[in-house]
């Protein structure tokens, strides 16, 4: 099977831009979760979706949002970018068997605001 | 403040010395995992744990889950280069809102072999 995919791999924005990031999970998972991993905060928890539903939410502003498509890819957005949006998003798709909470990384996508 | 606290933040080893890395929780845990990043790379799944006093082994990798499963270890024996990378536990945390539960990560463990 093929693995998570990501795009794009690498973007630059400047502060009061937006950006949508791309994920496609591994073929039959259903359910899609979004990281931020930085230096100083490590990784955090953005959402997860599951059957095209937001199923679980982190600490996060509102300007950061997703949404799961019926083919289980799904898309997160970040609106009026920070200088601290700066990071490494990653994405990582799960079967969500019962009892199994193993997840697929992506290669992940580094944003860069300047 | 931090939930699931990892210690040490950094090991260097000689290759063919043992490492341990630690992850303790504030709560108790349903289940555990381990993630594995090699420098420049994503996180990739190593083992999930679920009963307390757990003991799983993989190769020259040992996992632990406490008896009270509210810490974790993983223990690598005679390290290799290929073992460098960031060690990461993983645990389900209820949300601040309640009602559902967040996977939080640890900062993580990094190991750097000498050769």
């Amino acid at each position: 099977k093929a693995g998570v995919t990501q795009t794009p791999r690498y973007l630059i924005k400047t502060r009061g831009q937006q950006v949508t990031l791309s994920c496609s999970p591994i073929s039959g998972h259903r359910s899609v979760s979004w990281y931020q991993q930085t230096p100083g905060q490590g990784l955090q928890f953005l959402f997860e979706y599951f059957s095209e539903t937001q199923r679980n939410k982190g600490n996060f502003p509102g300007r950061f949002s997703g949404r799961q498509f019926s083919n289980s890819r799904s898309e997160m957005n970040v609106s009026t970018l920070e200088l601290g949006d700066s990071a490494l998003y990653l994405c990582a798709s799960s079967p969500r068997t019962s009892g199994n909470n193993e997840q697929f990384f992506g290669p992940g996508t580094r944003l860069t605001v300047l | 403040g931090q939930q699931v606290m990892q210690i040490p933040q950094y090991q260097h080893v000689q290759e063919g010395e043992d490492f341990t890395t630690y992850c303790n929780s504030s709560t108790t845990l349903s289940n555990i995992q381990w993630y594995k990043q090699r420098p420049g790379g994503h996180p990739v799944f190593l083992i999930q744990l679920v009963k307390s006093g757990e003991v799983k082994k993989q190769k020259r990798l040992t996992f632990q889950f406490g008896e009270a499963k509210k810490n974790s270890s993983l223990h690598i024996t005679a390290t290799q280069t290929t073992d460098v990378g960031t060690y990461f536990c993983a645990g389900p945390f209820p949300h601040a809102s309640g009602g559902s539960y967040i996977p939080t990560f640890g900062r993580g463990t990094s190991l750097i072999v000498h050769p």
